[in-house]
């Protein structure tokens, strides 16, 4: 009964080093997101996946790519790590698109990231 | 753009009472309104998720309702126990694709044994 699985749960990087957020998910979703969530912000979309091998842009995507080669799995990569990328981050998952009736976003616990 | 405001910021209360936290929005085209909680060092698991044609959800001790035309959405919590305190985040879905979740900052909410 996983749900959505985050690793790292933690990470320190210097400023200009790279990294790859995973997010994993056993529930068939077909819809994925990551979002950073900073003091004073709230959560903010980042990039999403409406299935395998798609990708598209939220709210905040520069500075980030994603991958979404297998359905259950959503990598966020950092190419050139900035300290304004310090953040906790948040995958998520659902069924359909948020719209739908009764399809809540499922997340996971958070990576939490600092950049030096 | 949208906007979700959240008031108050924090509350705390003692065991035992009821208490409603508040959640207003900029643009009242929605598809639908969730209201998630948040523990400390925790990701988010959703409460309650009340469509844009819906008045109100129940589930448990908690009741949501949802007033699209005024853009203002309430969590009404019965009978409050110390295992409610975490933060609960409200989040409108809206717009084109609808694929964005606008969420509001969150009310922290302590209750006090």
């Amino acid at each position: 009964n996983a749900g959505v699985t985050q690793t790292p749960k933690f990470r320190v990087l210097k400023t200009g080093q790279s990294m790859t957020l995973l997010c994993a998910q056993d529930m068939n979703h077909e819809y994925m997101y990551w979002y950073r969530q900073d003091p004073g912000m709230g959560l903010r979309l980042i990039h999403y996946s409406v299935g395998e091998g798609t990708t598209a842009k939220g709210e905040v995507p520069d500075g980030y790519n994603v991958s979404r080669l297998k359905k259950q799995n959503f990598l966020l990569g950092l190419e050139s790590a900035a300290p304004s990328q310090t953040s906790v981050y948040f995958c998520a998952s659902s069924h359909t698109k948020p719209r739908k009736i009764n399809q809540p976003q499922h997340f996971g616990d958070g990576t939490r990231l600092s950049i030096l | 753009k949208q906007e979700v405001t959240q008031i108050p910021a924090a509350l705390s209360v003692p065991e035992g009472e009821n208490l409603v936290l508040n959640c207003s929005f900029t643009d009242s085209a929605i598809y639908n309104l969730q209201w998630f909680r948040q523990d400390p060092g925790k990701g988010l698991t959703s409460l309650l998720l009340i469509q844009s044609s819906q008045r109100e959800q129940t589930s448990g001790r908690l009741n949501a309702s949802l007033d699209k035309s005024s853009g203002r959405s309430t969590l009404y919590i019965a009978a409050s126990q110390p295992g409610d305190s975490a933060t609960y985040l409200c989040a409108v879905s809206s717009g084109a694709g609808s694929y964005q979740l606008t969420f509001g900052k969150g009310t922290k909410l302590s209750v006090i044994p």
